[in-house]
């Protein structure tokens, strides 16, 4: 069984804050990985992707892979009330399936 | 503009009805899914689709029926046997033969039994 685990959270973060989030997979065949926002009641957007070990960003998101550890983290820089949302961390393996976490709840307080 | 839509948006099933839910994309994407999402959970595969005419079971197909007789069109049936049908169903796709592609997802269609 492909897993991919998240901390459910809450995450609660004051508002400008750094909020960091985590995910860790288990098939080392994983080839790509997305963060999507899910905000209550909507569908999933996609926010961040990456492919290469390191990090990448776009605007105040940073996405950092590790694979010889099999981990993703999404940072997000001076967070906002409307970043509070569920982030879910999908990991696409050598099979070009794709597979969700359970997501995060992260709440930055005002 | 190119997107996904889902209809309906809220759908409500008696006990013994199959019922059925549209998505529809025009972005032309090879491949279609159908997601199910619990409340305070992640998506869970049912279905999906790489090309017309064909289609494969996901983690979670027991109790559901799809089609794909157009590149367009993915619908998905929630059969009485599902014994727990009440979820939110989200349809994605993307482009199949492009490497490291995201998939895109419609607004969802909130299932209830009635």
């Amino acid at each position: 069984q492909k897993e991919v685990e998240q901390n459910s959270g809450p995450l609660s973060v004051p508002e400008g804050a750094i909020a960091s989030l985590n995910c860790t997979y288990s098939d080392r065949g994983s080839q790509s990985f997305f963060w999507y926002r899910q905000y209550s009641g909507k569908s999933p957007e996609l926010i961040m992707s990456i492919y290469s070990n390191g990090d990448k960003e776009d605007g105040r998101f940073t996405a950092q892979l590790n694979k010889a550890s099999q981990y993703v983290s999404l940072l997000i820089r001076d967070s906002q009330p409307s970043d509070s949302a569920t982030y879910l961390c999908a990991v696409r393996n050598a099979g070009n399936m794709l597979t969700f976490g359970g997501g995060t709840r992260l709440m930055v307080k005002p | 503009d190119g997107g996904i839509t889902q209809s309906p948006k809220y759908l409500f099933r008696k006990e013994g009805q199959n019922v059925t839910l549209s998505c529809e994309q025009n972005l032309n994407h090879d491949a279609m899914y159908w997601y199910r999402q619990d409340p305070g959970q992640g998506l869970r595969l049912i279905y999906y689709s790489q090309i017309v005419n064909d289609f494969q079971k996901g983690d979670i197909a027991e109790g559901y029926s799809v089609s794909r007789e157009k590149k367009e069109s993915f619908p998905l049936t929630v059969t009485s046997a599902q014994k727990n049908p009440t979820a939110f169903y989200l349809c994605a796709s993307k482009t199949q033969y492009v490497s490291n592609q995201p998939q895109h997802f419609g607004d969802g269609t909130r299932l209830s039994i009635l």
